[in-house]
Formats: structure tokens, C-alpha cells, sequence
């Protein structure tokens, strides 16, 4: 009964790969982000999507590109990979990001390893 | 832009005492600020959410604080205890519904 859950939780791959993370909430929430924690243990927003709407779309490379098949789910796929990119990379849901009581609820992460 | 600090970034004390978190952000301009708890290869786990309207949350050994003004925040835990070993993140709602993340405080309690 994992609220959010990410897939794979570890992924090690060579440079130049294209490869992609899953992630699904049984919430029932409106609202699912992406996050990169890096080795600094720096957590920053990638993306953010509504409705399976994108309404977030921070500084990141169009090698990252996030798809919302359906509102309880949202993935996360990246072309072209690069050592830089090796990260934790956090799912989380909310219910609706317009309330001031709006919590989100973060998946365990995927540990992501270039080589 | 708004930046979180939160200070200290690593603290040790042993089993029972009274401790402080701090968190400090630059525009007061926000909807809410929440702590979070990250364990050791885990995802993070909502601890308090205080709305921008309120000065402080509590539950069980848990008090958070805010001032808006002066862009503050605290989180105190009361008899610390080995179990409350992990990494906490202060985080602050602002405008297009971002959450803005300090770096954490480490926390280490000690039997």
C-alpha cells in the first residue's frame, strides 16, 4: 500500500544511454513533481505537473523530459546521460498545490550512477 | 529568488537533551514552510507544515516556529532520542508553488 512509489530504486549506466524512471502515487493527488538531490544532499524542483498538465519546468536540460500518462502517474525519462547527472532522483504528489495546507509526500528515490 | 540556509549543518548531542534547528529564508513572501525528516537512503517524511497565517506547530516531541518577518524559522525537539537520527530539511512554498529546500541540518543523538 506504497503511497508513492519510483522504479528502479537503483540505476547504474554508461554515458551516452538513454534511460528512464517511473513513478506512481495511489494518493489520489492532483499534483506530482520531480526532484534531484545531489551529492551535496541538495534537494532542487525539476518538474511539476497538474492535472497532467506541466506547470513547473525549472532549469533543466531538454535531455531530461517528463510524460504524464495519467494523473497518477509521471515519468521521468533522459536522453544522452552524463556523468553530472548521476543523483538521487525524488517523486513526490501532493493533493492540490494551490491550498497554504498543501503537504507533499516524496517517494523512497531512484539512486541514479553514470559511469 | 528565494534562499534557504538552515544552520547548523551537522549537530551530535546525547540521548535526552533539548535541541534547535534553524532555518532562515530571504523572501517573506511565502505560503507556508514545512520540516521534513530524511532518513539514510529514504525518501522524506512531512514532520509540520505551518501555514504563512501561524506562528508555530506542534505534534508529540515536535515545535516548529515561524516569523515571517524576519524570515525565520525553528524546529525544537524536546528529550531527544536515538530514533530522531536523521537529516532534517526546511522547505518554503512561495509563488508558482515551488517548494525551495535548505540543505539540512544532520542530526546525530547519541545513547
Amino acid at each position: 500500500d506504497t503511497a508513492v512509489s519510483q522504479t528502479p530504486k537503483y540505476l547504474v549506466t554508461q554515458m551516452g544511454n538513454d534511460k528512464s524512471i517511473k513513478c506512481e502515487q495511489n494518493l489520489g493527488h492532483d499534483t506530482m513533481y520531480w526532484y534531484k538531490q545531489d551529492s551535496k544532499k541538495f534537494l532542487k524542483i525539476m518538474f511539476s505537473y497538474n492535472n497532467k498538465e506541466l506547470i513547473i519546468n525549472e532549469t533543466v536540460p531538454n535531455r531530461f523530459s517528463p510524460k504524464s500518462p495519467d494523473k497518477a502517474h509521471l515519468n521521468l525519462h533522459i536522453n544522452s546521460l552524463e556523468l553530472g547527472d548521476s543523483a538521487v532522483y525524488f517523486c513526490a504528489s501532493s493533493q492540490d498545490l494551490a491550498l497554504s495546507t498543501d503537504t507533499q509526500y516524496f517517494g523512497p528515490g531512484t539512486r541514479l550512477t553514470v559511469l | 529568488k528565494q534562499e534557504v540556509t538552515q544552520i547548523p549543518a551537522a549537530l551530535s548531542v546525547p540521548e535526552g537533551e533539548n535541541l534547535v534547528l534553524n532555518c532562515s529564508f530571504t523572501d517573506s513572501a511565502i505560503y507556508n514552510l514545512q520540516w521534513f525528516r530524511q532518513d539514510p537512503g529514504k525518501g522524506l517524511t512531512s514532520l509540520l507544515l505551518i501555514q504563512s497565517s501561524q506562528r508555530e506547530q506542534t505534534s508529540g516531541r515536535l515545535n516548529a516556529s515561524l516569523d515571517k518577518s524576519s524570515g525565520r524559522s525553528t524546529l525544537y525537539i524536546a528529550a531527544s532520542q536515538p530514533g530522531d537520527s536523521a537529516t532534517y530539511l526546511c522547505a518554503v512554498k512561495t509563488s508558482g508553488s515551488r517548494l525551495t529546500f535548505g540543505e539540512g541540518t544532520q542530526l546525530t543523538v547519541n545513547p
